[in-house]
């Protein structure tokens, strides 16, 4: 079945690079995404990435997957205050492309 | 205007009343969903259809109930709200093929007392 797991809370000083993990069990995942929910919101579609690729970079956010170990992860440059958000790794599975989330990952960002 | 709306956007209410929550979009997806969200539980769904004769339950489907009126209305129902109900609920909508972006409302904090 699908599990997609990440880390609660993740603490980094402003200027620093954030790097969020995330692990799936699904080896037939066909797109993985990285979805931010700022305060008060919903969610919003961060980046993605097709299971054929391993890397994908967009502006100050940099996407590997490692689907030997079923690993992805989200790296954002130069962390900004404006990046405080949850963010959470999902996972489309499925003929009828389910959608499995992760239970979120906390970002504090320290000025 | 925001694409994807939800009303209302706060509600209290006490064990055993009804409660619908409305979602309605102007994004044209024939796919809609609700989810809750519970602190350290992440997001779990509820129902979800992938057009307006189309049904499915979710993961969390008990105690819960649906109504997609038209393409761009999908509503929630509690029938009998118990205060485990207690939590954030999100709609969101779709579109069918490619990459599956989810696109969501901004959310009603529903509270069961």
């Amino acid at each position: 079945g699908e599990d997609v797991e990440q880390s609660l809370f993740l603490s980094v000083r402003e200027g620093d690079s954030s790097v969020i993990n995330c692990t799936y069990t699904d080896s037939s995942s066909t797109y993985l995404y990285w979805y931010k929910q700022e305060p008060g919101a919903g969610l919003q579609l961060l980046t993605y990435i097709f299971s054929n690729m391993d890397m994908k970079q967009d502006q100050r956010l940099t996407v590997l997957l490692n689907k030997k170990d079923k690993h992805l992860s989200l790296r954002i440059a130069d962390t900004q205050t404006g990046d405080s958000a949850i963010y959470f790794c999902a996972e489309m599975t499925g003929g009828y492309q389910k959608v499995t989330f992760g239970i979120g990952t906390k970002l504090q960002v320290i000025p | 205007d925001a694409d994807v709306t939800q009303t209302p956007r706060n509600r209290i209410t006490k064990t055993g009343k009804r409660i619908m929550l409305e979602c309605s979009q102007t994004k044209g997806h024939d796919r809609m969903y609700w989810y809750r969200q519970d602190p350290g539980l992440g997001l779990q769904l509820i129902y979800y259809s992938f057009d307006v004769k189309d049904i499915n339950k979710g993961e969390i489907s008990d105690g819960y109930s649906v109504s997609r009126q038209a393409q761009a209305k999908f509503s929630l129902s509690l029938e009998s709200a118990i205060p485990n109900q207690t939590a954030l609920y999100f709609c969101a909508t779709s579109s069918s093929g490619g990459r599956n972006e989810q696109f969501f409302g901004p959310g009603t904090r529903l509270t069961v007392l």
